[in-house]
């Protein structure tokens, strides 16, 4: 696709549900992130998969978070037994390779409300 | 540790009137700076990033950045403010030990007014 995909675009979860949240990286991109943005900051670092390989998942706030991304493309976040701050806008970044000069190209992101 | 910070929310500018939107940084080793922008409803853009040894750093839509490394600062500027430049803009800086990992600044609002 022309861009990062991510869906839905929204979620309301009732406390203790489980969700997951799908990321379409662009096609051809080895490095995939999840960030986790709360309102009125900047966007923190969930987890990194190069490829399929999830490299770094140190940013992930606890057991309950767990991502994904079999295939090497499509990759999902699941948060499980869902609870009020985990309310985010969870997005997703994808980038060519793992070099340092190469940019993130960002997803809308998916607004996730926990009530 | 690595980071960046934004001093202020939010900035104000007339249409038409130079902008800067300020970044500080502290980085143990070399400072891989990016800004980004985020229109409402929309994910992050790329701007531009700081390669070494350009202090000038030219990036998309006229935005340019200025690297001063005895202030440790990043600031984004625009010689002359349109409408359309209002949103939130994000520095960030890579960490140089673990190239997974972007800090990304608290967000600075940027309104011009018309």
């Amino acid at each position: 696709g022309a861009g990062v995909s991510q869906s839905p675009r929204y979620k309301v979860a009732k406390r203790g549900q489980d969700v997951a949240l799908r990321c379409d990286p662009i096609s051809g991109h080895v490095s995939l992130f999840w960030y986790q943005q709360a309102l009125g900051q900047g966007p923190e670092f969930l987890t990194y998969f190069q490829n399929e390989a999830q490299l770094d998942k140190s940013g992930l706030p606890s057991d309950r978070f767990f991502a994904e991304r079999p295939e090497g493309s499509v990759s999902t976040l699941k948060i499980q037994r869902t609870q009020q701050e985990d309310s985010a806008v969870y997005l997703c970044a994808s980038s060519l390779d793992e070099g340092r000069w190469e940019k993130l190209f960002f997803g809308s992101g998916t607004q996730l409300s926990v009530l | 540790a690595q980071s960046v910070a934004q001093p202020e929310d939010q900035v104000n500018v007339a249409e038409g009137n130079p902008l800067t939107v300020k970044c500080t940084y502290s980085v143990s080793g070399n400072p891989y700076l990016f800004w980004y922008v985020q229109y409402p409803n929309r994910g992050l853009q790329f701007l531009l990033k700081y390669i070494t040894g350009d202090n000038l750093v030219k990036g998309s839509y006229g935005f340019e950045a200025e690297f001063n490394k005895s202030q440790t600062s990043f600031h984004l500027k625009k010689p002359s403010a349109l409408v359309s430049d209002s949103a939130l803009y994000f520095c960030a800086v890579r960490d140089p030990y673990n190239f997974n990992k972007f800090y990304f600044g608290s967000g600075t609002k940027l309104n011009v007014k018309p």
